[in-house]
Parts: structure tokens; C-alpha cells; sequence
């Protein structure tokens, strides 16, 4: 299956700091990206759509300014979580879908972000 | 009401136990349907997607009804791997914006 690729896996910053996550389509073309956070034990909770060429759609709730989203090319998105703090550390994890849209959704493999 | 619903779970079962899944989503518009599986602290993986015919992968059976909105999951013979976190996953919308939103996920704990 394709192949999406998210970096860094696991990352450790201080309160204040802002870390930025990408997320790669190896091997297509994706129009589409998702952005998810998941707490421990809960599920995915879709945080935004990022758009490439075109603002990102935040869902209700996701501070666009706090989570960044820049989604300049067909493989590439970013997530920047800026000025973070404890209560973001979280599992965020980014998914993208080929330009047909309505095939399954692959997965990067998950950035475990630590705020201390 | 969320949009994509799944039963609470968790589900403890023996080995060789049949285990069923439910889950229901709101939006009638919803136009493709998928079950997911998330081991602990990983990325959810594909596990199959789900066909209006109903459609089965081994001893995994998937079925969809668009009248009630709702979808199942099946597994025959449980294994010890397949202990994990099942995920109800709904692609809505059209070409001018579509989403994937997940269910909670229902926990499943296969013992020997």
C-alpha cells in the first residue's frame, strides 16, 4: 500500500517552545492530508484538513493559531504546535488519501510529542 | 451526537470465540466505509474495507447497511493477536472537501 511518512516519531520540548511535525506521501499525490491527536486511551480526534495550496479547515475546538498547518505541496504537510505546553503532549498523527478521494486513508506512523 | 458511533467495548473473549462489532454514523451521506485496527501506542492499519454487498477477508466479515446507517464487524475463531483496538471509520463529504472521521474504537481482549 502507499506510503506516508511522519517525522519526527517522538519528540521532548520544553513549555514555550514550538515543534513542528511533517508528514510525507512517498508514493502519491495527495491533495488531502488529516491531521488527528489522540490522548491516551481515547480515540483519534480529527484536528484539522489540510488543503495544498489553501488554508487549512480546523475543526471546532483546534486553535488555528496554536496548530499550525501548512500544506505547500502535493506531498508534504506540516503541523506546528507553537508555544506548547503540557496539555499538548499527545499522539498526533497525520493521514493523507490519493487524489481519488474516496479510497481508505493511510497513516504516518504517529509523533509522540512530550511537553515538559 | 458524534458523527460515528461504536459500541464502548471493552470486549474480553476466549480463544475461538466469534466477536462482533457494531457501529452507526450519522450522516447519510457518508460515502465510503472502513474498519481499522490500532495496536497500543501505534497508527491505525487498514483492516478492510466495508461493501454494500457485505464483503468477508478470512475470518473477518464486514457488512454495511445504508438504510440504518450502520456497519459491522465480525471475527471468527479469535486468535491471541487479534487483542487490539477496532476502529469504525467514515469517509464523508465530495470533491470539494471530504473528511475521515473515526469511532471511539471498541477495545477487544483475546485470552488463552
Amino acid at each position: 500500500g502507499a506510503v506516508v511518512s511522519q517525522h519526527p516519531s517522538w519528540v521532548i520540548c520544553k513549555s514555550g517552545t514550538s515543534v513542528k511535525i511533517e508528514c510525507r506521501s512517498l508514493d502519491f499525490q495527495a491533495t488531502t492530508m488529516f491531521w488527528y491527536r489522540q490522548f491516551p486511551k481515547q480515540s483519534l480526534m480529527l484536528m484539522a484538513t489540510s488543503n495544498e495550496g489553501s488554508k487549512a479547515t480546523y475543526e471546532q475546538g483546534v486553535e488555528k493559531d496554536k496548530f499550525l498547518i501548512n500544506h505547500a505541496s502535493l506531498t508534504l504537510s506540516t503541523l506546528t504546535v507553537t508555544s506548547a505546553h503540557p496539555e499538548d503532549s499527545s499522539f498526533y498523527i497525520c493521514s493523507a488519501r490519493d487524489l481519488r478521494g474516496f479510497t481508505e486513508a493511510f497513516f504516518g506512523q504517529g509523533t509522540r510529542l512530550t511537553v515538559v | 451526537r458524534k458523527e460515528v458511533e461504536q459500541d464502548p467495548g471493552p470486549f474480553n473473549v476466549p480463544e475461538g470465540a466469534t466477536v462482533a462489532f457494531n457501529c452507526t454514523y450519522s450522516n447519510s451521506a457518508s460515502q465510503s466505509f472502513f474498519w481499522y485496527r490500532q495496536d497500543c501506542r501505534k497508527e491505525p492499519k487498514l483492516l478492510m474495507s466495508v461493501y454494500s454487498s457485505g464483503n468477508e477477508d478470512g475470518r473477518f466479515t464486514a457488512q454495511l447497511n445504508r438504510a440504518s446507517q450502520y456497519i459491522s464487524l465480525l471475527i471468527r475463531d479469535s486468535k491471541l493477536s487479534d487483542s487490539a483496538t477496532y476502529l469504525c471509520v467514515v469517509n464523508m463529504g465530495n470533491t470539494g472537501g471530504f473528511k475521515t472521521i473515526f469511532g471511539a474504537g471498541t477495545r477487544l481482549f483475546v485470552k488463552a
